[in-house]
């Protein structure tokens, strides 16, 4: 497409239940990030994909968060047994290997507010 | 761990004023980028700069780097209400695979 999909924009859930966001990133960028941006924070990096593989988790906070891009295009967070503090924006962003890697395209986000 | 402290955290002025934000890292900077994010979207790339001393200009928008890769500072010219947003800094660690450092940014409100 055009630009980086997410969806869904907004997602109100409660305390203990199970979230997937999805990301739709521009076509034919082998790289995809996921960044989670606290209110009043910048964003803070999470996990990035280079093709269907993790090539860094780091930014995980724990084992209730994990993604996944088996086809090397779409990416899927999940979270598991959602708390209050999970409630932030999650930012998803692509880029092209090789000289365009510096260069991340950004998708609006998806809110999330677990009450 | 690299932290970027960005100043002044909020500036709220007139359309027409000049300002200046500032951006300073604990580390030495690999690749220096500034963005513009504008509420409900995501984070637009300005520039990219990685020379100490260099300055670049978008329009109205003037970047400079510091001599040392240690600080950076947006200037903007005559700013306009199409200006508001939240300004940040980011670096790609040396090492690292893809991922970025973020500083927390500064909310620029531009009143017409």
């Amino acid at each position: 497409g055009a630009g980086v999909s997410q969806t869904p924009s907004n997602k109100v859930t409660e305390k203990g239940k199970y979230v997937e966001l999805r990301c739709d990133p521009i076509s034919g960028h082998t790289a995809l990030y996921w960044y989670r941006q606290s209110l009043g924070q910048g964003p803070e990096f999470l996990i990035y994909f280079q093709g269907t593989g993790a090539a860094d988790d780091s930014g995980l906070p724990n084992d209730r968060f994990f993604a996944v891009r088996p086809e090397g295009s779409v990416s899927t967070l999940k979270i598991q047994r959602t708390e209050r503090g999970d409630s932030a924006v999650y930012l998803c962003a692509s880029s092209q290997g090789g000289s365009g890697a510096n260069v991340l395209t950004f998708g609006a986000g998806s809110r999330l507010t677990v009450l | 761990t690299q932290l970027l402290e960005q100043s002044p955290q909020f500036l709220s002025i007139q359309e027409g004023e000049n300002l200046t934000v500032y951006c300073n890292s604990s580390s030495v900077f690999s690749s220096l980028q500034w963005y513009r994010q504008e509420p409900g979207e995501g984070p637009v790339l300005l520039v990219t700069v990685v020379t100490g001393g260099e300055v670049k200009k978008l329009k109205r928008l003037t970047f400079q780097f510091g001599d040392a890769r240690k600080d950076s500072s947006l200037h903007i010219t005559a700013a306009q209400p199409g200006d508001t947003g939240l300004y940040l800094c980011a670096d790609r660690p040396s090492g690292s695979q893809g991922n970025l450092i973020f500083g927390k940014g500064t909310k620029l409100s531009v009143k017409p």
